[in-house]
């Protein structure tokens, strides 16, 4: 069954360092999001992505998060200078439509020291 | 941002209870709705969409009433496993896109 697949699993990083994480999306989906869950709290939208441009982001997605699609198939959320508030878990999810189903990534927890 | 409102819970139930779970979302430009389930310090997975017509996966139903701007979620004879996290993800039109807003999740306890 096809998956999409998120790397590193665990990140740990140094206040003020930049962060890259990937994510392969499903080949056939036209929609990418990325969503952050810090410890406890609910799942938060950060940014869609379609058609090789941002469609849509949130009030966390500020100038410090940026992503692309470098090859057409990675699909990469690069955070420029963490701060400790951004240890959470972050998902990669994909779908085939724009209103259908979210398929997730494992995810990749970032710990900022 | 749009809000989608669920109960936390925790809601504790013992093996063979049902149990159901509400959620409430303000945009009514809503357009597809699920729900999710996501286990301890995993990612959410799809359990069913939710239809107007309601629909029904063994043991789970789950209803749309776009009225009233709510979806729920029954859960009949209760499992050990069943025991994890319930998302409501409701899909609304905001800026031009769809995006699929979570609620806080509602936990669910399953004891013997």
């Amino acid at each position: 069954e096809p998956e999409v697949t998120q790397t590193p699993s665990h990140q740990v990083t140094q206040m003020g360092q930049e962060v890259i994480l990937r994510c392969v999306p499903i080949s056939n989906h036209l929609y990418f999001y990325w969503y952050r869950q810090i410890l406890g709290q609910k799942v938060e939208f950060l940014v869609s992505f379609y058609n090789n441009e941002i469609s849509e982001k949130s009030e966390i997605f500020d100038d410090q998060f940026s992503v692309e699609r470098p090859d057409g198939s990675n699909f990469t959320l690069k955070i420029r200078s963490t701060k400790l508030e951004d240890s959470a878990m972050y998902f990669c999810a994909s779908s085939e439509t724009y209103t259908g189903e979210l398929f997730f990534g494992e995810g990749s927890r970032l710990t900022v020291l | 941002r749009k809000e989608v409102e669920q109960d936390p819970g925790p809601f504790n139930v013992p093996e063979g209870a049902t149990v159901a779970f509400n959620c409430t979302y303000s945009n009514s430009a809503s357009q597809s709705f699920f729900w999710y389930r996501q286990d301890c310090r995993k990612e959410p997975k799809l359990l069913m969409s939710v239809y107007s017509s309601g629909n029904e996966d063994g043991r789970f139903t789950a209803q749309l009433n776009r009225a009233s701007q709510y979806i729920s979620l029954l859960i009949r004879d209760s499992k050990l496993s069943d025991s994890a996290t319930y998302l409501c993800v409701v899909n609304a039109l905001e800026g031009g896109s769809y995006i699929p807003t979570f609620g806080r999740g509602t936990s669910l306890i399953v004891h013997p």
